[in-house]
């Protein structure tokens, strides 16, 4: 089992919609969760930690379900813009703070 | 202000021959870090530094060399490319110590392919 798991999609929705997307983790002492973003042949970039209390950002909603070990991608009012992969990635609180990466979801949004 | 440079971006190699890629930040972060991206996996390890003259190992290191001489600076040699070295390499930076929260700074990438 890998350790951080997502569906690879693609997830195709009409713009406007609304779309979520979860991630789940196998290590029950992950400390951090992010989520990022990459574009099609570009490097990632941080979208939004995740925070235990669950955090927003404009139209993104982020949730954290300890007890399932799952993390939660919300998109509202979806824009053509927001086409891309969606990676999730965990950290797991060791000396090495190593990232554990998900390979990804990718989302299509369709005008 | 550059954030995390990389050269070069496109490179193609034969087998058994080597390559440094480079990796520059300029945004004094003492953490810096080398992942190859495959398709249908997530972003592996190959090896990290926390700040000058200290490296360590990722989870895929074998094949790899890197050294870390300057805060800026952290080139990964390819000792002898093979055709399982085919991928996307990005460097990462960031600051650490920011109680594990490792929000990373990539490079625009290295596409490289070995023959």
């Amino acid at each position: 089992r890998k350790e951080v798991e997502q569906d690879p999609g693609p997830f195709n929705v009409p713009e406007g919609a609304t779309v979520a997307f979860n991630c789940t983790y196998s290590n029950s002492a992950s400390q951090s969760f992010f989520w990022y973003r990459q574009d099609c042949r570009k490097e990632p970039k941080l979208l939004m930690s995740v925070y235990s209390s669950g955090n927003e950002d404009g139209r993104f909603t982020a949730q954290l379900n300890r007890a399932s070990q799952y993390i939660s991608l919300l998109i509202r009012d979806s824009k053509l813009s927001d086409s891309a992969t969606y990676l999730c990635v965990v950290n797991v609180m060791d000396s090495n703070y190593q990232l554990i990466w998900g390979a990804g979801t990718k989302l299509i949004i369709k005008p | 202000n550059a954030g995390v440079t990389q050269t070069p971006k496109f490179q193609v190699l034969k087998t058994g021959q080597s390559m440094t890629l480079q990796c520059a930040q300029d945004m004094n972060h003492e953490y810096m870090s080398w992942y190859r991206q495959d398709p249908g996996m997530g972003l592996r390890l190959i090896h990290y530094s926390v700040g000058a003259g200290i490296t360590d190992q990722g989870e895929v290191p074998n094949g790899y060399n890197v050294s870390r001489s300057t805060t800026e600076d952290f080139p990964l040699r390819l000792l002898s490319a093979a055709p399982s070295q085919t991928s996307v390499y990005f460097c990462a930076s960031s600051i650490r110590g920011n109680g594990g929260a490792n929000v990373l700074t990539f490079g625009a990438g290295s596409r490289l392919t070995v023959l």
